[in-house]
């Protein structure tokens, strides 16, 4: 089976860090991914790694540990604008993607 | 990247009728297309790995009679949803791989069945 564990939500100021964790158990795993989105919109990709480490992306940043089956995404100076739902998800071959619940970040001022 | 577009992007049907949902992928080919089902503040749900000239392959649960898919070419990709009914008003999206690992989605086709 497969299953995704990330926080239903997190909430965080203007300008602050916030780190969005996520622990899978899939059959299969090449990689895993983070998208965004937001409310009425489609999912926009933001990172994939597929072995251990960081992956920076500007504000964004990724990690993986396979041998914990874990990774996050690392958001810096946040903004308005990052408020949306973040969703971890594993590539467990053949180009599917298996989402988890998702984590709906609010920003305040 | 890629674009993957998705038509219509929201849709209202009386139950009882069909509705169909077309995607397509515009600057690559796409041999493998999935799609999804969001219901509001969930994640998304994999309904169905559309291949290219083959029968789709349907998640547990989804009813192969009742959401039709056609992937007659290795640009489009159509999701029939049959004899609609309130409880199938969602949000449904496509996905589209090509050569990257990253998935790339159509805009997403909110059905509002009445």
């Amino acid at each position: 089976g497969q299953s995704l564990e990330q926080p239903s939500e997190v909430t965080a100021v203007e300008g602050a860090i916030v780190q969005i964790n996520c622990t899978y158990q899939t059959s299969g795993f090449y990689g895993l991914s983070w998208y965004q989105q937001h409310d009425g919109g489609a999912p926009t990709f933001l990172s994939y790694n597929a072995l251990d480490g960081l992956e920076e992306t500007g504000r964004f940043s990724s990690f993986l540990s396979r041998s914990d089956s874990y990774g996050y995404l690392l958001l810096q100076e946040l903004q308005m604008k990052d408020s949306a739902s973040y969703f971890c998800a594993v590539d467990p071959g053949g180009f599917k993607t298996i989402f988890g619940a998702g984590t709906r970040l609010f920003v305040k001022a | 990247g890629a674009v993957v577009s998705q038509h219509p992007s929201w849709v209202i049907c009386k139950s009882g009728t069909s509705v169909k949902i077309e995607c397509r992928s515009l600057d690559f080919q796409a041999t493998t297309m999935f799609w999804y089902r969001q219901f509001p503040k969930q994640s998304l749900m994999l309904m169905a790995t559309s291949n290219e000239g083959s029968k789709a392959t349907y998640e547990q649960g989804v009813e192969k009679d009742k959401f039709l898919i056609n992937h007659a070419s290795l640009t489009l990709s159509t999701l029939t949803v049959t004899s609609a009914h309130p409880e199938d008003s969602s949000f449904y999206i496509c996905s589209a791989g090509g050569e990257s690992t990253e998935a790339f989605f159509g805009q997403g086709t909110r059905l509002t069945v009445v």
